[in-house]
């Protein structure tokens, strides 16, 4: 069973498109992130959620919304993309968010998106 | 803002050396993680830790906190274990604060 997973596993849009990325845990975790990897293969937090609540909003773009419909998804929307915005997006989940940074993480595959 | 350095970026050893990364850090944290992203990207999480040692099959994660240091140790190396080693830390708020993550080692054992 896959503990993490992300759709789609590769995105191709045009500049200005709005897309959305989904991610899904089965885990039973209470807190769930978003991290973004650029081309340099540098890894940095976007976001984090516990429990469907906002915790971490890091210098991203207002174009970037994350959405937690309930606490095993927490969803990526991007509007307006931009070529900068070309990356890998991984989501991740760990169990607590007291102890988010103290709980190991587990990753999704990840999200390569190519903004044309 | 936690800076995180790792060391060496590169590292190419022949099959069967002891390796050693290295990842330092700026300011207190909660606890520190090593990372290993595969070739094809996938990332696995080896270990947390926040004092002492760990070890996990060929593989031991030391930390020394008054130092802010940790080493990342691979004895009996083998071709298998290619891939990017990355470090993160924890700030000292725990979840709150996310990671931050060093730019990642990369390792290449050839046969």
């Amino acid at each position: 069973d896959t503990a993490v997973s992300q759709t789609p596993k590769y995105l191709v849009t045009q500049m200005g498109n709005d897309k959305s990325i989904k991610c899904e845990q089965n885990l039973g975790h209470d807190t769930m992130y978003w991290y973004k990897q650029d081309s340099k293969k540098f890894l940095k937090i976007m976001f984090s959620y516990n429990n469907k609540e906002l915790i971490i909003n890091e210098t991203v773009p207002n174009r970037f919304s994350p959405k937690s419909p309930d606490k095993a998804h927490l969803n990526l929307h991007i509007n307006s993309l931009e070529l900068g915005d070309s990356a890998v997006y991984f989501c991740a989940s760990s169990q607590d968010w007291r102890g988010g940074a103290w709980e190991t993480q587990y990753f999704g595959p990840g999200t390569r998106l190519l903004v044309l | 803002k936690n800076e995180v350095e790792q060391s060496p970026q590169n590292l190419t050893a022949q099959e069967g050396e002891f390796i050693t990364i290295n990842c330092s850090y700026s300011v207190g944290i909660s606890a520190l993680h090593w990372l290993q992203q595969h070739p094809g990207g996938g990332i696995v999480s080896l270990f947390m830790l926040s004092s002492g040692k760990k070890k996990h099959g060929r593989l031991i994660a030391t930390i020394n906190i008054q130092e802010k240091h940790s080493s990342l140790h691979i004895t009996a190396s083998h071709p298998r274990d290619s891939a990017v080693y990355i470090c993160a830390v924890g700030g000292p708020g725990g979840g709150a604060d996310g990671l931050t993550f060093g730019k990642g080692t990369h390792l290449i054992i050839q046969p």
